[in-house]
């Protein structure tokens, strides 16, 4: 399967523990996103990397959440200090528009998070 | 916050009969795609129209834009049961993320 891959698919968690998810994108996209999707809602944007670089960070990313793409390839995710509020779908995308590619974002299938 | 509004915000038609979603937005975009998600899972790429395309077809999807009224519409025709999904629209300005809006729920009854 060459697709966007995500891990772990499910997550739960206790209240104040921190978590840590792991995107692997289409191994030519040079661009990696992060949303995240509550019940009933369509995806809001978290943040997204022009390879290694962290380019643009939505104002939902509090200080407990933190983002890493260091070698350009996978990215992690990161929540700290979990509140029941973070409980939601956490989506990866990639995309490659430098490479004569649209700007189609292709998306895994996200890891839910339950935070207890 | 979440650009994109679809409406309706649920459809149910009969197989074989056309579905029809529409979206609005409110900034300037340099594209708009359309997403379908089934219960529970990840978001497959349906269709891309650039802001200087007017309509685009693929298979039996056809998609509209009209950038002075900050619209479009998605039409489904001889829908089918796999079909039942939430539809989401999403705007992009450029290099950053998508804005989506809250969906449609399609259902597709026998």
């Amino acid at each position: 399967d060459t697709g966007v891959s995500q891990d772990p698919r499910h997550k739960i968690t206790k209240r104040g523990q921190n978590v840590t998810f792991r995107c692997d994108p289409i191994s030519e996209h040079n661009r990696l996103y992060w949303y995240r999707q509550t019940l009933g809602q369509g995806p809001e944007f978290l943040t997204y990397f022009q390879n290694e670089a962290q380019l643009e960070k939505s104002r939902l990313l509090s200080d407990r959440f933190s983002a890493e793409r260091p070698k350009g390839s996978f990215s992690t995710l990161e929540i700290q200090r979990t509140e029941q509020g973070d409980s939601a779908m956490y989506l990866c995308a990639s995309s490659s528009p430098l490479s004569g590619g649209t700007d189609t974002q292709y998306f895994g299938p996200g890891t839910r998070l339950t935070v207890l | 916050s979440q650009q994109g509004e679809e409406d309706p915000q649920a459809l149910s038609i009969q197989e074989g009969e056309n579905a029809t979603m529409n979206c609005s937005y409110k900034t300037s975009i340099n594209n708009l795609q359309w997403y379908r998600q089934n219960s529970g899972r990840g978001l497959v790429h349906l269709i891309l129209i650039r802001s200087n395309e007017r309509e685009k077809h693929s298979g039996r999807l056809r998609v509209t834009l009209d950038t002075s009224k900050k619209s479009s519409s998605l039409l489904i025709t001889a829908s089918r049961a796999a079909d039942t999904a939430s539809y989401f629209c999403a705007t992009a300005r450029g290099g950053d993320g998508l804005t989506f809006g809250k969906g449609t729920h399609l259902i597709i009854q026998p």
